[in-house]
Protein backbone atom coordinates (compact mmCIF):
# COMPACT_ATOMS: atom_id res chain seq x y z
CA UNK A 1 0.00 0.00 0.00
CA UNK A 2 0.81 3.74 -0.35
CA UNK A 3 -1.14 5.47 2.46
CA UNK A 4 1.03 7.52 5.21
CA UNK A 5 -0.26 8.08 8.36
CA UNK A 6 0.39 11.64 10.56
CA UNK A 7 -0.81 12.02 13.93
CA UNK A 8 -1.71 14.08 15.85
CA UNK A 9 -4.00 16.05 13.58
CA UNK A 10 -3.78 19.04 15.78
CA UNK A 11 -1.01 19.78 18.06
CA UNK A 12 -1.05 22.96 20.36
CA UNK A 13 2.16 23.75 22.68
CA UNK A 14 3.21 26.35 24.89
CA UNK A 15 6.03 29.17 22.79
CA UNK A 16 9.26 28.01 23.19
CA UNK A 17 8.09 23.87 24.08
CA UNK A 18 9.05 21.26 21.82
CA UNK A 19 6.53 19.57 19.27
CA UNK A 20 7.12 16.46 17.59
CA UNK A 21 4.99 15.27 14.76
CA UNK A 22 5.19 11.72 13.66
CA UNK A 23 4.26 9.72 10.36
CA UNK A 24 4.20 6.14 9.59
CA UNK A 25 4.02 4.55 5.91
CA UNK A 26 3.48 1.34 4.51
CA UNK A 27 5.67 1.09 1.33
CA UNK A 28 9.24 -0.51 1.83
CA UNK A 29 10.56 0.95 -1.20
CA UNK A 30 9.94 4.42 -0.55
CA UNK A 31 13.18 6.46 0.21
CA UNK A 32 12.32 9.97 -0.35
CA UNK A 33 10.35 11.90 2.83
CA UNK A 34 9.71 15.58 2.76
CA UNK A 35 7.95 17.79 5.28
CA UNK A 36 5.64 20.82 3.79
CA UNK A 37 4.70 23.51 5.66
CA UNK A 38 1.57 25.48 4.51
CA UNK A 39 0.65 28.76 6.24
CA UNK A 40 -3.04 29.92 6.35
CA UNK A 41 -3.91 30.93 2.78
CA UNK A 42 -0.57 30.17 1.37
CA UNK A 43 0.95 27.72 -0.77
CA UNK A 44 3.03 24.60 0.77
CA UNK A 45 6.82 25.05 1.20
CA UNK A 46 9.58 22.43 1.67
CA UNK A 47 11.09 22.55 5.11
CA UNK A 48 13.01 20.29 5.33
CA UNK A 49 13.70 16.55 3.60
CA UNK A 50 15.54 13.32 4.15
CA UNK A 51 16.55 10.36 2.31
CA UNK A 52 16.46 6.79 3.26
CA UNK A 53 20.61 6.46 3.21
CA UNK A 54 20.80 8.58 6.87
CA UNK A 55 18.70 8.40 10.14
CA UNK A 56 18.69 12.24 10.91
CA UNK A 57 18.97 15.63 9.57
CA UNK A 58 18.97 18.77 11.24
CA UNK A 59 18.19 22.45 9.99
CA UNK A 60 18.79 25.05 13.38
CA UNK A 61 15.31 24.30 15.18
CA UNK A 62 14.00 21.53 13.11
CA UNK A 63 14.92 18.40 12.73
CA UNK A 64 13.67 14.97 11.06
CA UNK A 65 13.98 11.24 12.10
CA UNK A 66 13.59 8.42 10.09
CA UNK A 67 13.54 4.60 11.33
CA UNK A 68 12.90 2.71 7.51
CA UNK A 69 12.92 -0.90 9.98
CA UNK A 70 9.42 0.48 11.65
CA UNK A 71 8.46 2.56 8.68
CA UNK A 72 8.36 6.38 10.72
CA UNK A 73 9.23 9.30 10.16
CA UNK A 74 9.17 12.39 12.67
CA UNK A 75 9.53 16.12 12.49
CA UNK A 76 11.02 17.80 15.82
CA UNK A 77 10.62 21.35 15.92
CA UNK A 78 12.18 22.93 19.38
CA UNK A 79 11.71 26.26 20.65
CA UNK A 80 8.76 26.53 18.69
CA UNK A 81 7.74 30.75 18.10
CA UNK A 82 4.08 31.67 17.12
CA UNK A 83 5.51 31.92 13.48
CA UNK A 84 5.40 28.50 13.40
CA UNK A 85 1.95 27.99 13.64
CA UNK A 86 0.44 25.93 10.30
CA UNK A 87 -0.41 23.27 8.65
CA UNK A 88 2.71 20.34 8.20
CA UNK A 89 2.24 17.51 5.70
CA UNK A 90 4.72 14.65 5.81
CA UNK A 91 5.19 13.22 2.09
CA UNK A 92 6.87 9.92 0.77
CA UNK A 93 7.65 8.23 -2.78
CA UNK A 94 5.04 6.06 -3.79
CA UNK A 95 6.16 3.13 -6.11
CA UNK A 96 5.29 5.65 -9.26
CA UNK A 97 7.95 7.67 -7.21
CA UNK A 98 5.21 10.63 -6.75
CA UNK A 99 4.79 12.03 -3.44
CA UNK A 100 2.02 10.71 -1.36
CA UNK A 101 1.06 13.40 1.37
CA UNK A 102 -0.37 12.79 4.82
CA UNK A 103 -3.23 13.85 6.35
CA UNK A 104 -1.61 17.17 8.10
CA UNK A 105 -1.09 18.41 11.57
CA UNK A 106 -2.66 21.58 12.46
CA UNK A 107 0.32 23.21 15.06
CA UNK A 108 -1.10 26.07 17.13
CA UNK A 109 2.12 28.15 19.00
CA UNK A 110 0.66 30.41 22.26
CA UNK A 111 2.35 32.95 22.97
CA UNK B 1 11.00 36.31 -6.93
CA UNK B 2 8.02 33.89 -8.17
CA UNK B 3 8.95 31.18 -9.77
CA UNK B 4 6.15 29.28 -10.11
CA UNK B 5 3.16 31.47 -10.65
CA UNK B 6 -0.45 30.51 -11.23
CA UNK B 7 -3.30 32.78 -12.71
CA UNK B 8 -5.51 33.73 -12.02
CA UNK B 9 -5.56 33.35 -8.06
CA UNK B 10 -9.09 33.34 -7.79
CA UNK B 11 -11.42 32.20 -10.20
CA UNK B 12 -15.80 31.77 -9.86
CA UNK B 13 -17.06 30.02 -12.63
CA UNK B 14 -21.00 28.99 -13.09
CA UNK B 15 -21.92 25.42 -12.69
CA UNK B 16 -21.15 23.59 -16.23
CA UNK B 17 -18.87 26.30 -17.66
CA UNK B 18 -15.39 25.15 -18.93
CA UNK B 19 -12.60 26.68 -17.05
CA UNK B 20 -8.59 26.80 -17.46
CA UNK B 21 -6.28 27.89 -14.94
CA UNK B 22 -2.94 28.28 -15.77
CA UNK B 23 0.77 27.89 -14.56
CA UNK B 24 4.03 29.03 -15.50
CA UNK B 25 7.52 28.05 -13.71
CA UNK B 26 10.75 30.16 -14.12
CA UNK B 27 13.15 26.92 -12.80
CA UNK B 28 13.39 25.25 -16.11
CA UNK B 29 12.16 22.30 -14.18
CA UNK B 30 11.35 19.12 -15.99
CA UNK B 31 8.64 17.93 -14.18
CA UNK B 32 4.84 19.82 -13.70
CA UNK B 33 2.35 18.84 -11.14
CA UNK B 34 -1.45 19.63 -10.86
CA UNK B 35 -2.52 19.15 -7.13
CA UNK B 36 -6.45 19.46 -5.53
CA UNK B 37 -6.43 21.42 -1.75
CA UNK B 38 -9.85 20.91 -0.52
CA UNK B 39 -10.03 22.74 2.84
CA UNK B 40 -7.99 20.93 5.82
CA UNK B 41 -6.80 18.38 3.65
CA UNK B 42 -3.76 17.06 2.12
CA UNK B 43 -3.06 18.16 -1.61
CA UNK B 44 -4.19 15.45 -3.76
CA UNK B 45 -2.28 14.77 -7.16
CA UNK B 46 -4.24 15.20 -10.25
CA UNK B 47 -1.97 14.57 -13.26
CA UNK B 48 1.78 15.71 -13.82
CA UNK B 49 4.34 15.80 -16.79
CA UNK B 50 7.60 14.18 -16.49
CA UNK B 51 8.87 16.29 -19.23
CA UNK B 52 6.28 16.04 -22.54
CA UNK B 53 4.56 12.62 -21.42
CA UNK B 54 1.49 13.09 -19.13
CA UNK B 55 0.66 10.79 -16.42
CA UNK B 56 -2.97 10.76 -15.08
CA UNK B 57 -4.13 9.33 -11.13
CA UNK B 58 -6.21 6.62 -11.87
CA UNK B 59 -8.96 8.26 -9.85
CA UNK B 60 -8.73 12.04 -11.50
CA UNK B 61 -11.73 12.45 -12.97
CA UNK B 62 -12.38 12.68 -16.87
CA UNK B 63 -13.67 16.15 -16.30
CA UNK B 64 -9.84 17.58 -16.17
CA UNK B 65 -7.42 17.54 -18.72
CA UNK B 66 -4.29 19.12 -18.72
CA UNK B 67 -2.07 20.25 -21.34
CA UNK B 68 1.96 21.35 -20.96
CA UNK B 69 2.89 23.25 -24.56
CA UNK B 70 6.27 24.09 -23.38
CA UNK B 71 8.69 23.70 -20.75
CA UNK B 72 7.61 26.78 -18.88
CA UNK B 73 3.63 26.51 -19.12
CA UNK B 74 0.67 23.76 -17.76
CA UNK B 75 -2.90 24.48 -17.94
CA UNK B 76 -5.43 22.56 -16.18
CA UNK B 77 -8.95 22.36 -18.03
CA UNK B 78 -11.78 21.88 -16.25
CA UNK B 79 -14.56 20.68 -18.93
CA UNK B 80 -17.82 20.67 -16.49
CA UNK B 81 -17.15 22.11 -13.14
CA UNK B 82 -19.45 20.44 -10.59
CA UNK B 83 -20.02 21.72 -6.87
CA UNK B 84 -17.73 19.80 -5.42
CA UNK B 85 -14.92 20.67 -7.77
CA UNK B 86 -14.27 23.82 -6.02
CA UNK B 87 -11.20 23.54 -4.28
CA UNK B 88 -7.67 25.20 -4.16
CA UNK B 89 -5.95 23.87 -7.55
CA UNK B 90 -1.87 24.11 -6.59
CA UNK B 91 0.52 24.01 -9.39
CA UNK B 92 4.27 22.41 -8.55
CA UNK B 93 7.65 21.94 -10.66
CA UNK B 94 10.24 19.79 -9.20
CA UNK B 95 13.59 18.58 -11.44
CA UNK B 96 13.37 14.68 -11.49
CA UNK B 97 10.89 12.99 -9.59
CA UNK B 98 12.04 12.89 -6.14
CA UNK B 99 13.08 16.29 -5.26
CA UNK B 100 12.11 19.18 -4.05
CA UNK B 101 8.58 20.24 -5.18
CA UNK B 102 8.09 24.10 -5.51
CA UNK B 103 4.19 25.26 -5.26
CA UNK B 104 3.02 27.86 -6.60
CA UNK B 105 0.75 30.42 -4.73
CA UNK B 106 -2.26 28.32 -6.22
CA UNK B 107 -5.68 29.26 -7.73
CA UNK B 108 -9.07 29.39 -5.33
CA UNK B 109 -12.20 27.71 -7.64
CA UNK B 110 -15.63 28.98 -6.39
CA UNK B 111 -18.62 27.09 -8.73
CA UNK B 112 -21.46 29.07 -8.65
Amino acid sequence: GENVEQHPSTLSVQEGDSAVIKCTYSDSASNYFPWYKQELGKRPQLIIDIRSNVGEKKDQRIAVTLNKTAKHFSLHITETQPEDSAVYFCAHNNAGNMLTFGGGTRLMVKP
Amino acid sequence: DAMVIQNPRYQVTQFGKPVTLSCSQTLNHNVMYWYQQKSSQAPKLLFHYYDKDFNNEADTPDNFQSRRPNTSFCFLDIRSPGLGDAAMYLCATSRGAKNIQYFGAGTRLSVL
